[in-house]
């Protein structure tokens, strides 16, 4: 089956750094990859659309530099989360879409990243 | 955007007991997914569905694509199913998924 890893799988880092987080597909090709963050006791919520290529595609109230987003290849996309704050803290998970259409029809998840900011 | 409806939001039962969890939804869909997340908050995809049934295992899930209704069922219940189980929709924003808020199910031995 498809499956999608994430790097790190947990990060606890200081207010002002940046953390870097990758989401790969291992055995399939994604032209799409979503981007989704859930705090303590909440349902996930979509951050934004990455799609090879192209800039991301960000949901409203999501700032785009803030969490920069690039899809270098058909298997990795990255989240970077600039200057972080404490707020910032969360469950960060991805998904790869192996439609070919990218659809968001058929999505396989990462086992997600659990960020603290101190 | 697509509203997803949960129920139960919690569910506590005993080791043995069937289980069934439901999702409903405000708009067409072409697929709708059935995740299941653990304490530690990884997330496994268990179902993804665009018309009648599928079953995995003691797994079994159902969509109604007119009632715009699915849902997850567990036979045979175990301790170890113990999760919040997470209905999911397109409609997020750009092909993203919405979800519902989760069931936290919990199974006594």
């Amino acid at each position: 089956g498809a499956v999608v890893s994430q790097h790190p799988s947990r990060v606890i880092c200081k207010s002002g750094t940046s953390v870097k987080i990758e989401c790969r597909s291992l055995d399939f090709q994604a032209t799409t990859m979503f981007w989704y963050r859930q705090f303590p006791k909440k349902s996930l919520m979509l951050m934004a659309t990455s799609n090879e290529g192209s800039k991301a595609t960000y949901e409203q109230g999501v700032e785009k530099d803030k969490f920069l987003i690039n899809h270098a290849s058909l298997t990795l996309s990255t989240l970077t989360v600039t200057s972080a704050h404490p707020e910032d803290s969360s469950f960060y998970i991805c998904s790869a879409d192996s439609s070919r259409e990218g659809r968001g029809d058929e999505q396989f998840f990462g086992p997600g990243t659990r960020l603290t900011v101190l | 955007k697509n509203e997803v409806e949960q129920s139960p939001q919690n569910l506590t039962a005993q080791e043995g007991e069937f289980i069934t969890i439901n999702c409903s939804y405000s708009v067409g869909i072409s697929a709708l997914h059935w995740l299941q997340q653990h304490p530690g908050g990884g997330i496994v995809s268990l179902f993804m569905l665009s018309s009648g049934k599928k079953k995995h295992g003691r797994l079994i899930a159902t969509i109604n694509i007119q009632e715009k209704h699915s849902s997850l069922h567990i036979t045979a219940s175990h301790p170890r199913d113990s999760a919040v189980y997470i209905c999911a929709v397109p409609g997020g924003g750009a092909d993203g998924l919405t979800f519902g808020k989760g069931t936290h199910l919990i199974i006594q031995p």
